[in-house]
């Protein structure tokens, strides 16, 4: 069936890092895809998203961009603040899922100073 | 604008006891996902409803779960009896629409729910 599967944290990085986070996916047909934040203490919160083939989403500073030759969904950032630490998560949406998000398990991402 | 409010935040009670918790939505919205997280299973989709209905429960680990949507801006998931292994955060989430492309999910700050 159609899964998301992430890196494995915890991750941790000193401040101004450059971050990847990967995410791949297995899905028929073409899904969406997400990236959502999860601060300490709070919900999710949708950080950026990619609807079709090459799309680049992007966000404070955050981008993925959504290749389906590789069908991948990186997630990067150039330089990391003490301010993003949080857990990253991954998601695709795909109508043939009974139309649900398919959730990756999360990469916790720790910026020191 | 509001966002969506869950309630309690925070619930600790015995084993056996009836938990209720309660969300609502964000005005307009007419899809809305319960959702437990856990730090062995992650996060996991008990039920969704669309336009009040629930659509899938698949997620709903037993009989013991049960929710409710009986109008646009009010919904409840109650478990009974509750068990220690129920302990988690419970989020609720809405969006616009059934799930159509692009559209995100909205999350509530979650109620963490302790079983002694």
């Amino acid at each position: 069936g159609d899964s998301v599967t992430q890196m494995e944290g915890p991750v941790t990085l000193s401040e101004e890092a450059f971050l990847t986070i990967n995410c791949t996916y297995t899905a028929t047909g073409y899904p969406s895809l997400f990236w959502y934040v999860q601060y300490p203490g709070e919900g999710l919160q949708l950080l950026l998203k990619a609807t079709k083939a090459d799309d680049k989403g992007s966000n404070k500073g955050f981008e993925a961009t959504y290749r389906k030759e590789t069908t991948s969904f990186h997630l990067e950032k150039g330089s990391v603040q003490v301010s993003d630490s949080a857990v990253y998560f991954c998601a695709q949406f795909n109508a043939g899922n009974n139309r649900k998000l398919i959730w990756g398990l999360g990469t916790s991402l720790a910026v020191n100073p | 604008d509001a966002g969506v409010i869950q309630s309690p935040r925070h619930e600790v009670t015995e084993m056996g006891q009836e938990v209720t918790l309660r969300c609502k939505p964000i005005s307009g919205h007419n899809s809305l996902f319960w959702y437990r997280q856990t730090m062995m299973r992650g996060l996991e989709l008990l039920i969704y409803f669309n336009n009040n209905v629930p659509i899938d429960d698949s997620g709903m680990p037993e009989d013991r779960f049960s929710a409710k949507m009986p109008n646009a801006s009010f919904s409840t998931l109650k478990i009974q009896p509750s068990e220690p292994r129920d302990s988690a955060v419970y989020f609720c989430a809405s969006s616009l629409g059934a799930g159509e492309v692009g559209q995100p999910q909205h999350f509530g700050d979650g109620t963490r729910l302790s079983i002694l």
